[in-house]
C-alpha cells in the first residue's frame, strides 16, 4: 500500500527557501506515478503546486511564478519541494500526494505538514 | 488560471440528501476529469469521486457524482452524522494544471 510522509523545517524565514521532503513507502518512486505537492491555507484554499514524473518530466502551477521546484531522489525513495523567496503567502499546510500515470486525480495523500513563515 | 465555484455550506437532516455544486469553465469541468475530496478537520483530503462519477473502493455508495455542461455535482444520499466535513471539487485543466474549488462545509442537523 502506498504511503506518503512529509518532513522538513516547520518554520522558514521571509525571502528564504522552503524545503520539504516526502518519503514514499509501498512502491518505488520509479513506478508510473506523478509525485505531487499540494498546499492548503485559509486564504488560498487547496492549491496544486506541481508534479514530477520519474523520467524527469514536471509541471508547475504558474501562480507560484517559477519559485517552486520538485525533485526526485530515487535511491532514498523520496521527492522534495523547494520554494524560493517565501513570503507570508506561502504559509500553509503542505501535502505530498500522488496520481498514477494515466489518471488525473490524487488517490494517496500524506498527512500534511504545516509551515509558518517568520520575519 | 481557471476558478471553480462551490457554495460555502449546505446542511441537511440525517437521512436526507444534499447536493453540492461545482461550477467551472470549458477549460476545466468540461474535460470530464472532475474529482471530489472529503476533508475532516486536521486530516488530509480523501478521494471520494473521480472522473465525474467513479467511486474508489471503500467509498460508500451514498456518495455519487454527476455533471451537466460546466457544472459538476456531488450528492450525498441518506446523510449520516459522519458525513459532516468539508468537500472540495477539483479538475484537471486543458493547460495541464489542477484547480480546486473553495470547499463546501456540510452540516448534519
Amino acid at each position: 500500500q502506498l504511503r506518503l510522509q512529509e518532513s522538513g523545517p516547520g518554520t522558514v524565514k521571509t525571502s528564504e527557501t522552503l524545503s520539504l521532503t516526502c518519503t514514499v513507502s509501498g512502491v518505488p518512486v520509479t513506478y508510473d506515478y506523478f509525485w505531487t505537492w499540494i498546499r492548503q491555507s485559509p486564504e488560498r484554499g487547496l492549491e496544486w503546486i506541481g508534479s514530477v514524473y520519474h523520467s524527469g518530466g514536471s509541471s508547475y502551477n504558474p501562480s507560484l511564478g517559477g519559485r517552486a521546484t520538485i525533485s526526485l531522489d530515487r535511491s532514498k525513495g523520496q521527492f522534495s519541494l523547494s520554494v524560493t523567496y517565501v513570503t507570508d503567502a506561502d504559509r500553509a499546510v503542505y501535502y505530498c500526494a500522488s496520481r498514477t500515470l494515466f489518471n488525473k486525480y490524487f488517490r494517496s495523500w500524506g498527512q500534511g505538514f504545516p509551515v509558518t513563515v517568520s520575519s | 488560471q481557471s476558478v471553480l465555484t462551490q457554495p460555502p455550506s449546505v446542511s441537511g437532516s440525517p437521512g436526507q440528501s444534499v447536493t453540492i455544486s461545482c461550477t467551472g469553465a470549458s477549460s476545466d469541468i468540461s474535460f470530464n476529469q472532475v474529482s471530489w475530496y472529503q476533508q475532516s478537520p486536521g486530516t488530509a483530503p480523501r478521494l471520494l469521486i473521480y472522473e465525474v462519477t467513479e467511486r474508489p473502493s471503500g467509498v460508500p455508495t451514498r456518495f455519487s457524482g454527476s455533471k451537466s455542461d460546466n457544472t459538476a455535482s456531488l450528492t450525498i444520499s441518506g446523510l449520516r452524522a459522519e458525513d459532516e466535513a468539508a468537500y472540495y471539487c477539483s479538475s484537471y485543466t486543458t493547460t495541464g494544471t489542477y484547480v480546486f474549488g473553495p470547499g463546501t462545509s456540510v452540516t448534519v442537523l
